[in-house]
């Protein structure tokens, strides 16, 4: 079953820890991004990455960090400098020119 | 400077009461023009892509259509596990290739 798989579901960090956050998707898409969705906002694009070994800074990209060592893989780091990392994370992949596909999310809680 | 915006926020239907959502845009160039459901908890889920104004698709009970300034997706005879978020994005041809612009979205509830 082709598709993109995040996890874990629930995620908690503690005050001054580094998290990361995994996604995997078997649907050969080159594009990868990650997004934010907090109540009220919308989607956030936090970074996204066209291609494998780059990446770019989306919208709210301070206090996260990413990698792209395979086409597969985009996991997400939120580090101890995101003050406000209470939210919901969804990756995406999608080709240059069609939708976007989107995992099950991650929802994260400062504790 | 590329946006979207969705309307109404939320609304309230009965069950078979029909309906339209509407999302407006504002892009230098559009690519495509996406809706997703979005259900609590989970990540969004494609519905439809339109293309070019005057594009329709439907799917089941849900109809969208596109012009040069917005696009609506009509609920017709809705039944309560149409609930969710509907959420509209679209892709220009300028700023980060690929990239989508989300509006916020528009909560359906439908009451039996």
């Amino acid at each position: 079953d082709g598709g993109i798989t995040q996890s874990p579901k629930y995620l908690f960090r503690k005050e001054g820890q580094n998290v990361t956050l995994s996604c995997e998707q078997n649907l050969n898409h080159d594009a990868m991004y990650w997004y934010r969705q907090d109540p009220g906002q919308g989607l956030r694009l936090i970074y996204y990455s066209q291609i494998v070994n780059d990446f770019q800074k989306g919208d709210i990209a301070e206090g996260y960090s990413v990698s792209r060592e395979k086409k597969e893989s985009f996991p997400l780091t939120v580090t101890s400098a995101q003050k406000n990392p209470t939210a919901f994370y969804l990756c995406a992949s999608k080709e240059a020119r069609g939708e976007a596909f989107f995992g099950q999310g991650t929802r994260l809680t400062v504790v | 400077e590329d946006q979207v915006t969705q309307s109404p926020e939320a609304l309230r239907l009965q069950e078979g009461e029909s309906s339209s959502l509407n999302c407006s845009y504002t892009v230098s160039g559009l690519r495509g023009l996406f809706w997703y459901r979005q259900d609590p908890g989970k990540g969004p889920e494609f519905l439809f892509t339109l293309y070019s104004a005057g594009e329709e698709k439907e799917k089941e009970r849900l109809k969208a259509t596109l012009t040069k300034k917005e696009s609506f997706l009509h609920i017709t005879a809705p039944k309560p596990e149409d609930s969710a978020t509907y959420l509209c994005a679209v892709q220009n041809y300028g700023g980060s290739q690929g990239n989508l612009i989300f509006g916020k979205g528009t909560k359906l509830s439908v009451k039996p």
